[in-house]
């Protein structure tokens, strides 16, 4: 198996909503990933996983939540969202212990903050 | 300056020609250099990593990096309808926990 996995794919939520974005792979990948991506810009990063520990957070802030239950598992819990993070929400994975290592990405959620 | 800078494009090229992408970087040490295909509204896509100077070839692609000019390019070859679409170029530095950057994107036309 050598794909990530993301539900949903759309999402709409109000800016009072919960919601989560979930990620899964079977790549026994111990690095995972959360970017945003606006349109026509590169992905942004936002929060590293390494061995299901959260060892990067880009200044995000805190109406997104990370969480990392197992080690093919990644979530993203979000909060109280404002228009501006209508995005493309990409999870990626990769290899840890050597820095040749890209990323693979799942097909994305796209969110839409009403 | 941008840590990796990319020509946004958009770059046309006809059908059948060479197209030639490049890419320059700012932190020297860097280690692992990557590029990525991302058709519109889509995620973006492993196509090409090079980590020693010099030609890395797979397929039509010819990825090229030369660390002294901190410089990598990507060559695509016979190129296709299907090739049309934004080109990441992205940089690793050389600790394991180091972030992949990615430069902001060209965007390639093909033209039959």
């Amino acid at each position: 198996d050598t794909e990530v996995t993301q539900t949903p794919k759309h999402l709409v939520m109000g800016m009072t909503n919960k919601k989560s974005l979930k990620c899964e792979q079977h790549m026994g990948h111990r690095a995972m990933y959360w970017y945003k991506q606006k349109a026509k810009k590169p992905p942004e990063l936002m929060f590293v996983y390494s061995y299901e520990k959260l060892s990067i957070n880009e200044s995000v802030p805190s109406r997104f939540s990370p969480e990392c239950p197992n080690s093919s598992l990644l979530n993203l819990h979000l909060h109280a969202l404002q228009p501006e993070d209508s995005a493309l929400y990409l999870c990626a994975s990769s290899q840890v212990g050597a820095a040749n290592y890209g990323y693979t990405f799942g097909s994305g959620t796209r969110l839409t903050v009403v | 300056q941008k840590e990796v800078e990319q020509n946004s494009g958009p770059l046309s090229v006809p059908e059948g020609a060479i197209a030639s992408l490049n890419c320059t970087y700012s932190d020297r040490v860097s280690q692992s250099f990557f590029w990525y295909r991302q058709y519109s509204g889509k995620s973006p896509e492993l196509i090409m990593s090079i980590y020693s100077n010099g030609d890395k070839e797979d397929g039509r692609f010819t990825a090229q990096l030369n660390k002294a000019s901190q410089y990598v390019s990507l060559l695509i070859r016979d190129s296709q309808p299907s090739d049309s679409a934004t080109y990441l170029c992205a940089v690793r530095g050389v600790s394991s926990a180091s972030k992949i950057i990615f430069g902001s994107g060209t965007r390639l036309s093909i033209r039959p």
